[in-house]
């Protein structure tokens, strides 16, 4: 059982160039997110699915897009990367059912210059 | 206003002392507490939670957490440190699902010999 898994693990942008970050789950989640976490800051929530189809903005979704064709994948698009986007990314995912927690992928370390 | 406020940045403790980490929060409703570790360049595992019933709660690794409503506190603590329990150490609350989820800032922990 693969869990959540991020590609890639790192990478190194230049300024205005794109990317996407990719997550998928083998756990059947219907809910799924991103995060992204900066040094001496906690988890920041950027978007967030509750199921395939259906996305929300979480607390800091400016310069991100997502999408959620199915239940396994929820790939994170930068179209304009700025240095503000330097940051670790984590994707998660759980049942959504009451009284179950959030499992984490090993992140992406993400770098522009 | 939610929020959760871990007060130590970083603690160094010896092998085989005791721990506590120390986690307060905010929120308006009755919330569901958890405590996550991230190991260097790892993604966040679920240490335990809280979501009613016992304000006791037993983790994983040795770890034990207690729920104290009046103080809005909810303090990580093991009895005897390892040095394999170095690492980040991530308080949460939240609501029902993880869109709903504040995380505090993080304390590092050292563990010396």
């Amino acid at each position: 059982n693969a869990g959540v898994t991020q590609t890639p693990k790192f990478r190194i942008l230049k300024i205005g160039q794109s990317m996407t970050l990719q997550c998928t789950q083998d756990m059947n989640h219907n809910y799924m997110y991103w995060y992204r976490q900066d040094p001496g800051m906690g988890l920041k929530l950027i978007y967030y699915s509750v199921g395939a189809g259906i996305t929300d903005k979480g607390e800091v979704p400016n310069g991100y897009n997502v999408s959620r064709s199915t239940t396994e994948d929820f790939p994170l698009r930068l179209e304009l990367a700025a240095p503000s986007q330097t940051s670790v990314y984590f994707c998660a995912s759980e049942t959504g059912r009451q009284n179950t927690e959030a499992f984490f992928g090993q992140g992406t370390r993400l770098t522009v210059v | 206003a939610q929020s959760v406020t871990q007060p130590d940045i970083h603690i160094t403790v010896s092998e085989g002392a005791s721990l506590e980490l120390r986690c307060n929060y905010s929120y308006g409703a009755t919330p569901y507490l958890f405590w996550y570790v991230q190991s260097p360049g790892q993604g966040l595992q679920l240490l335990l939670k809280y979501f009613s019933g016992d304000t006791l709660v037993q983790g994983i690794k040795g770890f034990e957490a207690e729920f104290k409503r009046s103080q809005s506190s909810f303090n990580l603590r093991k009895p005897s440190v390892h040095w394999s329990d170095a690492a980040e150490y991530f308080c949460a609350v939240g609501g029902r699902t993880g869109n709903q989820f504040y995380f505090g800032t993080g304390t590092s922990l050292t563990v010396i010999p």
